[in-house]
């Protein structure tokens, strides 16, 4: 089983409208997690740590399932600026908490 | 602001070639990583480092070799490259302190 899943998409969403993906973690072990943003033929930037209690960051809002080993991103609004590829990220315990598993990313599409 | 500074943004090898990749960051990070990211597979683990002179096999680490006899440097080497080493290759450095990525802009390397 790989260490992350997502459902690269595309999402085609409409301006303004609210989109919500998930993405699925194999190791329990795993505590801290974050969402990656990475515009087409650039570096991945970070977008945001995934806290248990859950965090919002304007119009982004992320939540975390421990239970059911997922995470979660919600993006409310949507605006152009938003197509993107979003990258889910758990930390690897097993390497001591230096090594980042990431997944294969959510395609964004917003279409105006 | 953290910097990661990657020698080349766009390089052209012939097949055969030695081919060294360059990555510097400005802000003492301990830990520093190579990957590649080619469609579909998403970012895959080359080599990293969490020490000086120090060096990890990471999922992919066929074909390459590194070198980090600086903090703040950590070199990729191609020993010969061949076609199915085209690719982006991204650099990452992070703290122990603060477990998120900062990324460099990506080499885009084409083998010809």
């Amino acid at each position: 089983r790989k260490e992350v899943e997502q459902d690269p998409g595309p999402f085609n969403v409409p301006e303004g409208a609210t989109v919500a993906f998930n993405c699925t973690y194999s190791n329990s072990a795993s505590q801290s997690f974050f969402w990656y943003r990475q515009d087409c033929r650039k570096e991945p930037k970070l977008l945001m740590s995934v806290y248990s209690s859950g965090n919002e960051d304007g119009r982004f809002t992320a939540q975390l399932n421990r239970a059911s080993q997922y995470i979660s991103l919600l993006i409310r609004d949507s605006k152009l600026s938003d197509s993107a590829t979003y990258l889910c990220v758990v930390i690897l315990p097993k390497y001591g908490n230096n090594r980042l598993a990431f997944g294969k990313g959510n395609q964004v599409v917003v279409i105006p | 602001d953290v910097k990661v500074t990657q020698s080349s943004r766009y390089l052209v090898k012939r097949t055969g070639e030695k081919v060294f990749l360059e990555c510097v960051q400005d802000m003492d990070h301990e830990n520093m990583f190579w990957y590649r990211q080619d469609p579909g597979l998403g970012l895959r683990l080359i080599y990293f480092s969490y020490d000086v002179k120090m060096k990890e096999k990471g999922d992919i680490p066929e074909g390459y070799s590194v070198s980090r006899e600086k903090k703040e440097r950590f070199s990729l080497i191609l020993e010969s490259a061949s076609t199915n080493q085209t690719s982006m290759y991204l650099c990452a450095s992070s703290s122990t302190a603060d477990y998120g990525y900062t990324f460099g802009s990506g080499t885009r390397l084409t083998v010809v």
